[in-house]
């Protein structure tokens, strides 16, 4: 079946440093691709997504690109700050509407 | 444009009791899906219903129930509650028109305490 695999948080960096947090998938087909983000006492939020391969999804100086050879969508932002800290979630959605989230990756960043 | 919002946002239950949660989507949204969000397992799909009709459904068991009205508002239903039914349940509703669209907006979540 579908899935998605993230990387294990919990992820902590300081303010201003580069920031990867891989993602990975499994489906059939041509999923769309997704980054949610969850900040603290909120319920998710689409922060990026990409429909189709070579697809780059960008907002708020987050990145990923869809990458059908090595069923990829990483995220990336070159320079995180304080307000990013929230839980981000890799998804995947199938062409018969199946929605997949991965486990999510907590992210925090300091002063 | 008023979000996707859940009621009770908070409620504690005892184990063998049964619980009823809402969801009223996005103004003109038909798609409402239902999540399991705990600190072990992370979010888990339970269903998607479309135009009253259950289009997608996870891996729970059978005490995990839902449903949609006509109006696209959504219930889940738990019943014989057990301590491990304790989570944040989120709702989201999309447009679902055509494929690969798939934005989903969510509520804040009702947030589940089984003693």
């Amino acid at each position: 079946g579908n899935s998605v695999t993230q990387m294990e948080g919990p992820v902590t960096l300081s303010e201003e440093a580069f920031l990867t947090i891989n993602c990975t998938y499994t489906a059939t087909g041509y999923p769309s691709l997704f980054w949610y983000v969850q900040y603290p006492g909120e319920g998710l939020q689409l922060l990026l997504k990409a429909t189709k391969a070579d697809d780059k999804g960008s907002n708020k100086g987050f990145e990923a690109t869809y990458r059908k050879e090595t069923t990829s969508f990483h995220l990336e932002k070159g320079s995180v700050q304080v307000s990013d800290s929230a839980v981000y979630f890799c998804a995947l959605k199938s062409n018969n509407n199946d929605m997949r989230f991965g486990a999510g990756t907590r992210l925090t960043v300091k002063p | 444009k008023a979000g996707v919002t859940q009621t009770p946002r908070y409620l504690i239950k005892t184990r063998g009791q049964q619980v009823t949660l809402s969801c009223s989507p996005i103004s003109g949204h038909r798609s409402v899906s239902w999540y399991q969000q705990t600190p072990g397992q992370g979010l888990q799909f339970l269903f998607e219903y479309f135009s009253e009709t259950q289009r997608n459904k996870g891996n729970f068991p059978g005490r995990f129930s839902g449903r949609q009205f006509s109006n696209s508002r959504s219930e889940m239903n738990v019943s014989t509650l057990e301590l491990g039914d304790s989570a944040l349940y989120l709702c989201a509703s999309s447009l679902a028109q055509g494929p690969n669209t798939g934005e989903l907006f969510f509520g804040e979540g009702s947030r589940l305490t089984v003693l």
